[in-house]
């Protein structure tokens, strides 16, 4: 079993829709990081989330701690925002990441 | 400010063959990372270092790869002899703070083919 499940694995929006995508972990962590990769692009990281809630434009990010869950969600959704959107979480000096889910935002 | 720059941005190698990637992170960052991202799965860690000393090398298979920060600034990743399941984009990251929970910025990546 991995350490980070997410789903959904695939997603596909219209324009304009809001989407949510969830992380769950089994481990007790320090950090949860939230990175996006572009397709044959690198990654960015969006946000680190330690508790509560994080905003930054259009995307907000979300930890429940004792429920060892995050989401990430995305309000009025753009084309531009179809991309991997990856889960990680540090516990001690290690490192697990999710196998991301691929967002497509159709116009 | 310069993000975290690595070279080659593509390699094609035989297997046997030795490969070497080069990470330059962002300046001041103490923390600086290696991932190994196999097609159609999430990155996973081979090694961290924090200035020149490796805080975490448990999932670097030691037997062919290794990897160094000898100043604490930029570092080397090395695969000696290379394998078909190599083939991968290696990542690096670096994070300015030593603790792993500061925002890490990660470089393009080099993807390796191993033919």
């Amino acid at each position: 079993k991995n350490e980070v499940e997410q789903s959904p694995q695939n997603l596909t929006a219209q324009e304009g829709e809001f989407i949510t995508i969830n992380c769950s972990y089994s481990v007790g962590i320090s950090a949860l990081h939230w990175l996006q990769q572009h397709p044959g692009g690198g990654i960015v990281s969006l946000f680190m989330l330690s508790s509560g809630k994080k905003k930054h434009g259009r995307l907000i990010a979300t930890i429940n701690i004792q429920e060892k869950h995050s989401s990430l969600h995305i309000t009025a959704s753009h084309p531009r925002d179809s991309a991997v959107y990856i889960c990680a979480v540090k516990t001690g000096n290690q490192f697990y990441f999710g196998t991301g889910t691929s967002l497509t935002v159709i116009p | 400010e310069a993000g975290v720059a690595q070279s080659p941005r593509y390699k094609i190698i035989e297997k046997r063959q030795s490969v070497a990637f080069w990470c330059n992170p962002i300046s001041g960052h103490a923390t600086l990372y290696w991932y190994q991202q196999i097609l159609g799965q999430g990155p996973k860690l081979l090694i961290q270092f924090q200035n020149n000393g490796v805080v975490d090398d448990s999932q670097l298979p030691k037997d062919r790869f290794s990897a160094e920060r000898l100043k604490g600034v930029d570092s080397t990743l090395k695969i000696q002899p290379a394998k078909l399941e190599d083939s991968a984009v290696y990542l690096c990251a670096s994070s300015l703070d030593i603790g792993g929970t500061d925002t890490q910025y990660f470089g393009p990546g080099t993807r390796l083919t191993v033919l």
